[in-house]
């Protein structure tokens, strides 16, 4: 069965400065993506990052990017330049072959002015 | 601008009466689903289609249905509302395996 962690329920980071977001996922496929999600206070949840698992090359998006480790099964999320915008829940995802999509617990990320 | 739509932010319903959530979606996208959004659970699948009339049970189908006439529009049904289906409803639609995309979510308190 496929099951995505998220074991940092809440973080926190100073403004401008860089956080780190976790993600571990379980699978034994070995065609699949990745995605990290942003869901604001009270509001619709947005795409931040897309990685394909073929694909040996990070992700990036702008301060956004990935640390995509397939071995390891490893998916974390690095936030330079954090911005109060920034302050939301972060969820990890996966989806497999069968286009079913997999969530993690999400991180709650504060951003300290 | 992609756009998926739900039938309404707020909505608070009594227990035994049924309930509907509609969904729509503008982007010709073949897959819908309905997820259901609790604190520290993160988001937890109760059904997908795939297509038009078709359906899959998700993780936590038990005391929903769900109807899918056309492309674009996916409902979720609560036959009996009770308390402890009280949350936030997610629907999202994608096409494949590329990013989904989310409405805005209801948020359902049965009392």
């Amino acid at each position: 069965a496929q099951t995505v962690t998220q074991s940092q329920p809440e973080m926190s980071v100073q403004e401008a400065e860089t956080v780190t977001l976790s993600c571990t996922y379980d699978t034994s496929e070995s065609d699949y993506y990745l995605f990290w999600y942003k869901q604001p206070p009270s509001r619709q949840m947005i795409l931040v990052i897309r990685q394909e698992a073929y694909k040996q090359q990070n992700a990036t998006e702008n301060r956004f990017s990935v640390n995509f480790q397939k071995a390891a099964k490893s998916f974390s999320l690095k936030i330079s330049d954090s911005q109060l915008g920034d302050a939301a829940m972060y969820f990890c995802a996966y989806v497999n072959t069968g286009n079913q999509f997999y969530f993690g617990t999400g991180t709650s990320l504060t951003v300290i002015p | 601008d992609v756009k998926v739509t739900q039938s309404s932010r707020y909505l608070v319903k009594r227990t035994g009466e049924k309930v509907f959530l509609e969904c729509v979606q503008d982007m010709d996208h073949e897959n819908m689903f309905w997820y259901r959004q609790d604190p520290g659970l993160g988001l937890r699948l109760i059904y997908f289609s795939y297509d038009v009339k078709m359906k899959e049970k998700g993780d936590i189908p038990e005391g929903y249905s769900v109807s899918r006439e056309k492309k674009e529009r996916f409902s979720l049904i609560l036959e009996s509302a009770s308390t402890n289906q009280t949350s936030m409803y997610l629907c999202a639609s994608s096409f494949y395996r590329y990013e989904q995309y989310f409405g805005p979510g209801t948020r359902l308190t049965v009392t």
